[in-house]
């Protein structure tokens, strides 16, 4: 079975700041993994996905992650925070069979 | 083009009664899904639709849960008593194709009951 491990519930940094959500992985089979966002209010949104090609994977607004299977981690990585990138962060798995496990989520706290 | 709706945004219901989510996914997407969160918890797989079949209803807590899908377009989701436990977001999702596809969520329902 696929599990998702998201350290970290809440996640403070100041405007223009590294950001790192951290997310390992645990799967018997090769997986596929998302990073979702929700804003208040809205669904969640993509954004961006692991489906075994590269292991750095560039997603929408400047984020990006790495997949590293000798560490099962998929982090996810904003050179420098804005005061829009405040919403909460779902690292999600699965390996085909198209149900997605998350984790707990991550809400990223940006301050001025 | 229209994302994934779903209907209502928010309802309140006492104990014992019942409540109907609907979801309207993506045109021409034939694979749906429902999700649920509960408060502070993570978001939880409820069951997967390929068009009006159920290929995957494994999450389903209880069989005061009923998912139907007519004709491959909208999908309901209805509980029957609501009970405490029930109450969180319920999400739909909508895919098309592959399995590593992105699949489309809706804004949620926010389910209290009371």
């Amino acid at each position: 079975a696929q599990s998702v491990t998201q350290l970290g519930s809440h996640v403070s940094v100041s405007e223009g700041a590294l950001v790192l959500l951290r997310c390992n992985y645990s799967s018997s089979v090769p997986p596929y993994l998302f990073w979702y966002v929700q804003y208040p209010n809205q669904g969640l949104q993509l954004l961006l996905k692991y489906t075994s090609a590269a292991t750095l994977v560039k997603g929408i607004n400047g984020f990006e992650a790495e997949f590293k299977k000798s560490e099962t981690s998929f982090h996810l990585t904003k050179p420098s925070a804005h005061m829009s990138d405040a919403a909460e962060y779902f690292c999600a798995v699965h390996t085909g069979f198209q149900k997605l496990v998350f984790g707990t989520g991550t809400r990223l706290l940006v301050s001025p | 083009e229209a994302g994934v709706t779903q209907f209502p945004s928010h309802s309140v219901i006492e104990k014992g009664q019942t409540v109907t989510l609907r979801c309207d996914p993506i045109s021409g997407h034939d694979n749906l899904y429902w999700y649920r969160r509960v408060m502070g918890k993570e978001i939880k797989f409820l069951l997967h639709f390929v068009k009006e079949s159920k290929q995957d209803e494994s999450g389903m807590p209880n069989n005061r849960f009923l998912a139907e899908r007519t004709g491959g377009t909208y999908s309901t989701l209805k509980v029957q008593p609501a009970e405490l436990e029930d109450s969180g977001v319920y999400f739909c999702a909508s895919s098309q194709g592959l399995a590593e596809n992105e699949q489309f969520f809706g804004p949620g329902t926010r389910l209290t009951v009371l």
